[in-house]
């Protein structure tokens, strides 16, 4: 299996709703990524999961809460978005030292924030 | 600061023209890893190459092929004989060591577009 599978594909969420977006891979990999990617922007880095263990937070608001509850599985609790929050959340993982074997990345979860 | 640098924004060609894509990356690690990616209208992420900052070497697959040189700080890469299926966003990409861990940083990348 040399897939990282993201669900939901697409998510519409009110701004008082609670949401968790979810990642999984199962290629051995220990280190996870969740990625911001706005329309016409490049993927922009939200959080570094490295053995389940949070290494980077980018400064990401509150109302992103990242979980790795085990090394298969990244999730990302949402909670009083804005809509200015929508767009398309990436996951990634890779081996820890992410550059030596490259990174995996999931097709995404478009967010639309209503 | 921007790590990794895209200087074309958008490129239109006709098709089996061949497109070349730039790339200029900043570091301060000897120790790197850049990347390129293509992302069609569907939104994945497809890898192309990866590239260490101890080799050099020149590599060609099919179309695709990509000039390395550290001395310019550059990693450039051209499809030959475009076609319509080439049509994306192309991302070039810098991995290197931020404080607890590797961070993958993206260029504003290039939307190259083939016209039959």
């Amino acid at each position: 299996d040399t897939e990282v599978t993201q669900t939901p594909k697409h998510l519409v969420m009110g701004m008082t709703n609670k949401k968790s977006l979810k990642c999984e891979q199962h290629m051995g990999h220990r280190a996870m990524y969740w990625y911001k990617q706005k329309a016409k922007k490049p993927p922009e880095l939200m959080f570094v999961y490295s053995y389940e263990k949070l290494s980077i937070n980018e400064s990401v608001p509150s109302r992103f809460s990242p979980e790795c509850p085990n090394s298969s599985l990244l999730n990302l609790h949402l909670h009083a978005l804005q809509p200015e929050d929508s767009a398309l959340y990436l996951c990634a993982s890779s081996q820890v030292r992410g550059g030596d074997y490259g990174y995996t990345f999931g097709s995404g979860t478009r967010l639309t924030v209503v | 600061a921007q790590k990794v640098t895209q200087a074309q924004t958008e490129i239109s060609v006709v098709e089996k023209e061949d497109v070349t894509l730039d790339c200029v990356y900043e570091t301060r690690d000897t120790t790197y890893y850049l990347f390129w990616y293509k992302q069609p209208p569907s939104g994945e992420l497809v890898f192309l190459i990866r590239r260490n900052s101890f080799d050099e070497q020149n590599e060609i697959s099919g179309r695709y092929s990509w000039n390395f040189q550290k001395s310019t700080s550059s990693f450039n890469f051209t499809i030959t004989a475009s076609q319509v299926v080439d049509s994306a966003v192309y991302f070039c990409a810098l991995s290197e060591k931020s404080s607890n861990d590797y961070k993958l940083s993206f260029g504003a990348g290039t939307t190259v577009t083939v016209r039959a």
